[in-house]
């Protein structure tokens, strides 16, 4: 059974901590991203990978860490320098980076800050 | 700052009826142009999408229209139904970033029985 898995679908984190959130794909894929998604912003790009070791920032990186150690895996972690974390998280792959395609997400991390 | 421009925000339409979501971009490195769909508390799937050297593209009864020297393109959804009921974003890439999409703010469509 071939997708994006996300985990945990709900995560409560208290001021000051770091939390990361897990990403991981078995379909091959060079390239994942990472988005965040508010009520009404759509969804704002933070992290994106092409390779494994490689990794760029996006729009709102600021807060934000990301690895990629393993083609499969891109973890996100939420520093505390995140001023407002409380959003929902996705996680995409597309098979390449040197053409445009589908973007495959996974289900998301609801990630809410007490 | 947001690259892409979607319009309206919400939408309502009567079973049966077209809905149309209208986009606009500045940046003319953009070259590939996806639709996706997203329900409540899901991860947005991809509908359709376009690539500028063509100016429309149809499958069932979505259909992408697109304008390559006014910068817009708009989708077009024949006989709403209520399953279609959603939120609609629209996008837009290029090879300078890794093909990361820029995503419009989304349109809330509820389709009326």
């Amino acid at each position: 059974d071939g997708g994006i898995t996300q985990s945990p679908k709900y995560l409560f984190r208290k001021e000051g901590q770091n939390v990361t959130l897990s990403c991981e794909q078995n379909l091959n894929h060079d390239a994942m991203y990472w988005y965040r998604q508010d009520p009404g912003q759509g969804l704002r790009l933070i992290y994106y990978s092409q390779i494994v070791n490689d990794f760029q920032k996006g729009d709102i990186a600021e807060g934000y860490s990301v690895s990629r150690e393993k083609k499969e895996s891109f973890p996100l972690t939420v520093t505390s320098a995140q001023k407002n974390p409380t959003a929902f998280y996705l996680c995409a792959s597309s098979f390449s980076v040197t053409a445009a395609g589908t973007q495959y997400f996974g289900p998301g991390t609801r990630l809410t800050v007490l | 700052q947001q690259q892409v421009k979607q319009s309206p925000q919400s939408l309502i339409v009567q079973k049966g009826g077209i809905s149309i979501i209208n986009c606009a971009y500045e940046n003319t490195a953009f070259d590939y142009f996806p639709w996706y769909q997203q329900f409540p508390g899901k991860g947005p799937a991809l509908l359709i999408a376009i690539r500028p050297d063509v100016s429309e593209k149809k499958e069932g009864r979505f259909t992408i229209s697109f304008n390559k020297s006014a910068k817009q393109f708009s989708l077009h959804i024949m006989d709403s139904q209520p399953g279609d009921s959603a939120t609609y974003f629209c996008a837009a890439s290029e090879p300078n970033s890794g093909y990361a999409l820029n995503f419009g703010k989304g349109t809330s469509l509820l389709v009326t029985p």
